[in-house]
């Protein structure tokens, strides 16, 4: 079936650091691919997303790439800041129209 | 807009009763999903509604009931509350059932089971 494996958390940086979270996916066909965003104390909302192999997801200074040959959607961030502190969830759609979620990874930002 | 409201915010049960989740969108969703969200597991799906009318089952959908009320509202049942059900749970919609659709969650509601 299809799944989705993160980096284990929690990721802590300090402010300006550069950010890295890897995400790859184990689906048939040919997945969309999101990460989605959960600030504390609230729902999760879309961080940015990719429905094709090489299309680049962007949003708010991060990026995503989605790269088929290393079935990979890794997170990237250039200089992270405190208000970026939150947990990070990659997930995906398989052709089940629903999403499999990937656990979490919790970053915390330090100034 | 409101987007996606759920309530209560906060619940504490005691073992063997019964609760309802509400939850309500106002952005004409077709589909509505239910998760519950662990520690350590990330969300899992519990039921989710296509459009008005159909309900399936998500991934532990065991010890849950839903009832797609009309195109806003989608509530979901625990008929005898356990401890295993103590969680957050997220109410979230979308436009379609579709693999690019991006999924609108709600805020969630906290339910501990003594």
């Amino acid at each position: 079936g299809n799944s989705v494996t993160q980096m284990e958390g929690p990721v802590t940086l300090s402010e300006e650091a550069f950010l890295t979270i890897n995400c790859t996916y184990t689906a048939t066909g040919y997945p969309s691919l999101f990460w989605y965003v959960q600030y504390p104390g609230e729902g999760l909302q879309l961080l940015l997303k990719a429905t094709k192999a090489d299309d680049k997801g962007s949003n708010k200074g991060f990026e995503a790439t989605y790269r088929k040959e290393t079935t990979s959607f890794h997170l990237e961030k250039g200089s992270v800041q405190v208000s970026d502190s939150a947990v990070y969830f990659c997930a995906l759609e398989g052709g089940s129209e629903k999403l499999v979620f990937g656990k979490g990874t919790k970053l915390t930002v330090n100034p | 807009n409101a987007g996606v409201t759920q309530t209560p915010k906060f619940q504490v049960l005691k073992t063997g009763q019964s609760m309802t989740l509400q939850c309500a969108q106002d952005m004409n969703h077709n589909s509505m999903y239910w998760y519950r969200q662990d520690p350590g597991m990330g969300l899992r799906l519990i039921y989710y509604s296509a459009s008005e009318g159909t309900t399936d089952k998500g991934e532990v959908p065991n010890g849950y009931n839903v009832s797609r009320l009309n195109k806003r509202e989608f509530s979901l049942r625990l008929e005898s509350a356990a401890p295993s059900q103590t969680s957050v749970y997220f109410c979230a919609s979308s436009s379609l059932l579709s693999r690019q659709e991006t999924q609108y969650f709600g805020p969630g509601t906290r339910l501990l089971v003594l």
